[in-house]
């Protein structure tokens, strides 16, 4: 089966570095996306990874490890505005996107 | 540039009855994808296109159905509405060059009760 496991939740402190993890078991794998959702409204385009490693963009990085069905997203000087929901979505061996039930990531002053 | 528009924004539909729940891309994407989301399930695929005039089943396909007349609308249909149906809508768009890979471009969504 298709699987993928996020924290539910996660706090952090304004100004902090946070570290949201995604765990995958997929039957084929052809990307790892992260998302941004803020509340009521439309999930954004964060990152995708398809090879190992560690990508950044501005405070926020995404690391990747296909031997260990493992990535994270990290997000550096917090600020309150990022505050939402973080999704993470593998691209599965037919092309189709697999979504994790997503991080609430409540930041606090 | 508008991106991806969706209508209703919101609706209150009673069980048993038929809805089309409309989406429109301006930027000529050639797929198109059709989710709902539910709390503490996340994102689940129902419909797909890869390109006007085809469409594909996702994960939970089952009470709707979806037509791709042309790029720029994929509307979504629910025949006889059910309570478990009560979700938020969202609409997806991608090029289609990369095949899945693609970033997926979302309308803000609908928000459906069916009581």
């Amino acid at each position: 089966g298709q699987n993928i496991d996020q924290p539910t939740e996660m706090t952090a402190t304004e100004g902090a570095i946070v570290q949201i993890n995604c765990t995958y078991q997929t039957s084929g794998f052809n990307g790892l996306f992260w998302y941004q959702q803020h509340a009521g409204e439309a999930p954004t385009f964060l990152s995708y990874n398809v090879l190992d490693g560690l990508e950044e963009k501005g405070r926020f990085s995404s690391f990747l490890s296909r031997s260990k069905g493992y990535s994270y997203l990290l997000l550096k000087e917090l600020q309150m505005k990022d505050s939402a929901s973080y999704l993470c979505g593998t691209v599965d061996s037919n092309y189709q996107l697999i979504w994790g039930a997503g991080t609430k990531l409540i930041i606090k002053p | 540039t508008a991106g991806i528009t969706q209508a209703p924004t919101s609706q209150i539909l009673a069980a048993g009855r038929s809805m089309t729940l409309r989406c429109t891309q301006d930027m000529r994407h050639n797929a198109m994808y059709w989710y709902r989301q539910d709390l503490g399930l996340g994102l689940r695929l129902i419909h797909y296109s890869n390109t006007a005039g085809t469409t594909g089943k996702g994960e939970v396909p089952d009470g709707y159905s979806v037509s791709r007349a042309n790029t720029d609308d994929f509307p979504l249909t629910l025949a006889s509405a059910v309570p478990s149906q009560t979700s938020v809508y969202f609409c997806a768009s991608s090029d289609g060059a990369s095949g899945g890979t693609d970033t997926q471009y979302f309308g803000p969504g609908t928000r459906l009760t069916v009581l």
